[in-house]
């Protein structure tokens, strides 16, 4: 089945240290987004990508790095200059074409702990 | 980016209508009108989009003001499964927003047996 998968679903980090969350799409699509959840709140942007080889910051972009290196792969790195980096994170991806405005379809999600 | 306003929470009984209401007076022309809801834990899952006229699909119906400045998701017959955190989001041209969405606080919908 096509979807969105996201790993690991719980990852723990010590302070001081980068850790990468995975997000790979086989859904063909173009644009692949990252947001940041916390406790009762809406999501946030943190960085998203229209095509491969390019990405745009979003709201929250500082102590967060990206790649898009393929099509179907945006890895996330929470580098140690994030200094609440504790949260559930979503990863999205949707068609990319300019006149496409559909639904963004998302993983389930990651959770990041930092100890 | 155009806002949205929700109310924080709601209630309503099981298999009754729901109307949940969203305001976004600063739309633009280009903007679309999306729902997503989300339960504890999980990703957000799409419900349905508009831009000017009512639409209806499997899972709900959006009625769109015809200023556009508030819609309402409507529900037909609430189910325990429903109870979620519903968002209202306006979505940008994908050419100059690059498609993306900006969530609110959203309604936390609880439904009564």
């Amino acid at each position: 089945d096509g979807g969105i998968t996201q790993s690991p679903k719980y990852l723990f980090r010590k302070e001081g240290q980068n850790v990468t969350l995975s997000c790979e799409q086989n859904l063909n699509h173009d644009a692949m987004y990252w947001y940041r959840q916390d406790p009762g709140q809406g999501l946030r942007l943190i960085y998203y990508s229209q095509i491969v080889n390019d990405f745009q910051k979003g709201d929250i972009a500082e102590g967060y790095s990206v790649s898009r290196e393929k099509k179907e792969s945006f890895p996330l790195t929470v580098t140690s200059a994030q200094k609440n980096p504790t949260a559930f994170y979503l990863c999205a991806s949707s068609i990319g074409t300019a006149q496409y405005t559909g639904e963004l379809f998302f993983g389930e999600g990651s959770r990041l702990t930092v100890l | 980016d155009a806002k949205t306003t929700q109310p924080n929470s709601m209630e309503s009984n099981e298999e009754e209508p729901v109307h949940l209401p969203c305001n976004h007076s600063t739309i633009s022309g280009t903007d679309y009108i999306h729902w997503y809801r989300q339960l504890p834990s999980q990703g957000p899952e799409y419900v349905i989009h508009g831009l000017t006229s009512n639409v209806n699909n499997r899972m709900a119906s959006l009625a769109i003001a015809e200023d556009r400045k508030s819609s309402t998701l409507i529900l037909h017959r609430a189910t325990l499964r429903d109870a979620a955190v519903y968002y209202c989001i306006l979505r940008g041209a994908f050419y100059n927003q690059g498609g993306k969405l900006i969530f609110g606080q959203g309604t936390e919908l609880s439904v009564k047996p």
